[in-house]
Formats: structure tokens, sequence, C-alpha cells
């Protein structure tokens, strides 16, 4: 059965630290792959994609990606994070007619 | 250009009463998805509504049920609401004709069940 894992249910980070966040997904081929961000009372908001190409996916608010096949992983990176980046996050499998979600990472930004 | 719209944005109810809950995609949008958020559980599939058929449903017992109208708008219906119904429940559209495709969130209902 398809199924995401995100590993760390909560990260705290220090503004201005770099910060990565896990995603592995179980799946017999490769599905589409997405980040979202849900900000306190808001919805989701996506970050990036991958559909297929590049393995280095870009994203806005500085964020990148990095889809690795033979880890089955897709882990969001951020080189300095700011007080504004403290949310939940969520890794989002798309395949075949279902979308999967991960549990969610919850981040903390200690200034 | 409108994002998805959802209603009511907090919604109460007791146990065993019935609960609707409505959602406005993004005009041109045909695709709508509606997820269950439990607290510590992630966001679970519960309904795909595409050009007013119903694709596909998640794991979820027969009372969730829903429809989409002409206009692509969509309701959720959970019938005999349980304690465990209470969850924000989110609504996505999409111009595309998969789920694996980009979907837009709305802000949520939440739904409290005492």
């Amino acid at each position: 059965a398809q199924s995401v894992t995100q590993p760390d249910i909560h990260i705290t980070v220090s503004e201005g630290a770099s910060l990565e966040l896990r995603c592995n997904y179980s799946y017999g081929a490769t599905p589409y792959l997405f980040w979202y961000v849900q900000s306190p009372g808001q919805g989701l908001q996506l970050l990036l994609k991958y559909f297929s190409g590049d393995t280095l996916v870009q994203g806005i608010k500085g964020f990148e990606a990095e889809f690795k096949r033979s880890q089955s992983s897709f882990n969001l990176r951020k080189p300095s994070v700011h007080w504004s980046d403290a949310a939940e996050y969520f890794c989002a499998v798309g395949a075949g007619n279902q979308f999967y979600f991960g549990t969610g990472t919850s981040l903390t930004v200690i200034p | 250009e409108a994002g998805v719209t959802q209603s009511p944005t907090h919604l109460i109810k007791t146990r065993g009463q019935q609960a609707t809950l409505r959602c406005s995609p993004i005009s041109g949008h045909t695709s709508v998805y509606w997820y269950q958020q439990a607290l510590g559980l992630g966001l679970q599939f519960l309904l795909w509504y595409d050009e007013g058929e119903e694709r596909n449903r998640g794991n979820f017992p027969p009372r969730f049920s829903g429809r989409q109208f002409p206009n692509y708008s969509s309701e959720l219906n959970v019938n005999a609401l349980e304690l465990e119904d209470s969850a924000l429940y989110l609504c996505a559209s999409s111009d595309g004709r998969a789920p694996a495709d980009e979907q837009f969130f709305g802000p949520g209902t939440r739904l409290t069940v005492l």
C-alpha cells in the first residue's frame, strides 16, 4: 500500500540556521511529490512539486527539495530559516486516483 | 482571482446529528477534493468529485457522503455524527483530472461534535 512517512513530528531550529525536513514514500512507481505548508488557522499552501526531470526542485519562500529515487525520499531544505517559517509542513504523494499526505512536521523557530 | 472558499468556518453539532459543509472551488476548476484533518492523524483523503461525479473515496464509512453541483461547488455531508468526527475538514480544487495534479486548498471548516 502507498504511504508517506514524515519521521520528525516536531523540529526546533534557530532563526538563520539551516533546515531539512524528511519525507519518505512507498509507491511502486515514481509518484508526483509535493510539499505543503500550513500556518496556524490557514489552509495548505503549495511550496513546491516534483513531477519529472531535474531532481532538485526550487519552490517559494526559498525552499528546495531533492528527489532521491534510490532512497524513496523527497526531503525539504532551506539554507536559512526565518521566524515566519514556523508552521506545519506536509509532504504529499499523488499516485493513481489518490493523494496521500504525511502526518506533518511542526516547525518551531527560536530567535 | 478568488481562492477556494469554505463555509461555515466553524460548526458545532451534537452526537447523532448531521453536518453539511460547503466548498466553492477556484473559478475554472472542475475537481473538488475533501480531506479530514484530525488531531495527530494528518490529512486523510475523503472524497474526490470531478464534473459532478464521485471519482474516488477514501477509507471512510458511508455516512460520509457528498455531491458536486453543476457550478462545481460541493457539499460534504456527515450523518450520525460521532465524537471522533471532530476535525478540520479541508476542501481543495484543481483544474486537472487526477488527484496527482496540484491542488489548491481552502481554509477549512472546523467541526466540533459534542
